[in-house]
C-alpha cells in the first residue's frame, strides 16, 4: 500500500523567509503533484512532477522530485502572506501506467504572517 | 469554459436515505475521478473512469456507485446514507496527467 507522508502538518512563517515541505512516499513511482487549498475551496494544481530530478518553479515556489529517495520538496522563497493555504502532494499509485490514480497527504498548513 | 462543475454544493441527508452528486465537465476530457476529502486530511479516491462506459473502484468504493454514459458527466450515487458519508466530495477530471477539480460539493448525513 502507498503512503503519502508531508511535514511539517503546520507551518508558521514570517513574511520573506524561506522553507521547505518535504513528501516522502513509500513505493516507486515517478509521478508527483503538488495541489493549493484554500479554506473553504477547491484545489489548485501547482506543479506536475513526472521524471526523476524533475524542478518546476512558479513565482515564489519551486518543486523538485528525487525519485530515487521517494522525495519530492517544495520550496517556498520570501513568503508573502498571499501564500497562506494548504499544500497537498499526491503521487501517482500506478506510474507508468494509464490510469493516473492519486494518493494524497494529509497537506501542509501553511501561514505566513507579516 | 466553465471546467468541472458540481451540484449540489451543500446537502444534509437523513441516514438510509439515497442521493446523487452530480459532475459535469466541458474539457472533453476522458479521464474523471471521484474523492472524498475528510477534515484535517487529503482526498481519498473513491472511483474514476477513464472513458464513457468504463469506471473502476478507487481507495475507498464502499457504499458508492458511479455510472460513465457520456464523456461529460460522471455522476455519483450514494444508496443508504451513513454518517461515515459526511466529507466534502470533489470531482476531478483530466487530460492527463493534470487533474483539474470541481468546487466541491459538502455533504452532511444525520
Amino acid at each position: 500500500e502507498l503512503k503519502v507522508e508531508q511535514n511539517p502538518l503546520f507551518l508558521s512563517m514570517q513574511e520573506g523567509k524561506n522553507y521547505t515541505i518535504y513528501c516522502n512516499y513509500s513505493t516507486t513511482s515517478d509521478r508527483l503533484y503538488w495541489y493549493r487549498q484554500d479554506p473553504g475551496k477547491s484545489l489548485e494544481s501547482l506543479f506536475v512532477l513526472l521524471s526523476n530530478g524533475a524542478v518546476k518553479q512558479e513565482g515564489r515556489l519551486m518543486a523538485s522530485l528525487d525519485t530515487k529517495a521517494r522525495l519530492s520538496t517544495l520550496h517556498i522563497t520570501a513568503a508573502v502572506h498571499d501564500l497562506s493555504a494548504t499544500y497537498f502532494c499526491a503521487v501517482d499509485r500506478n506510474s507508468g501506467g494509464s490510469n493516473y490514480k492519486l494518493t494524497f497527504g494529509k497537506g501542509t498548513l501553511l501561514t505566513v504572517n507579516p | 469554459n466553465a471546467g468541472v462543475t458540481q451540484t449540489p454544493k451543500f446537502r444534509i441527508l437523513k441516514i438510509g436515505q439515497s442521493m446523487t452528486l452530480q459532475c459535469t465537465q466541458d474539457m472533453n476530457h476522458n479521464y474523471m475521478y471521484w474523492y472524498r476529502q475528510d477534515p484535517g486530511m487529503g482526498l481519498k479516491l473513491i472511483y474514476y473512469s477513464v472513458g464513457a462506459g468504463i469506471t473502476d473502484k478507487g481507495e475507498v468504493p464502499n457504499g458508492y456507485n458511479v455510472s460513465r454514459s457520456t464523456t461529460e458527466d460522471f455522476p455519483l450515487r450514494l444508496e443508504l446514507a451513513a454518517p461515515s458519508q459526511t466529507s466534502v466530495y470533489f470531482c476531478a477530471s483530466s487530460p492527463p496527467p493534470t487533474q483539474y477539480f470541481g468546487p466541491g460539493t459538502r455533504l452532511t448525513v444525520l
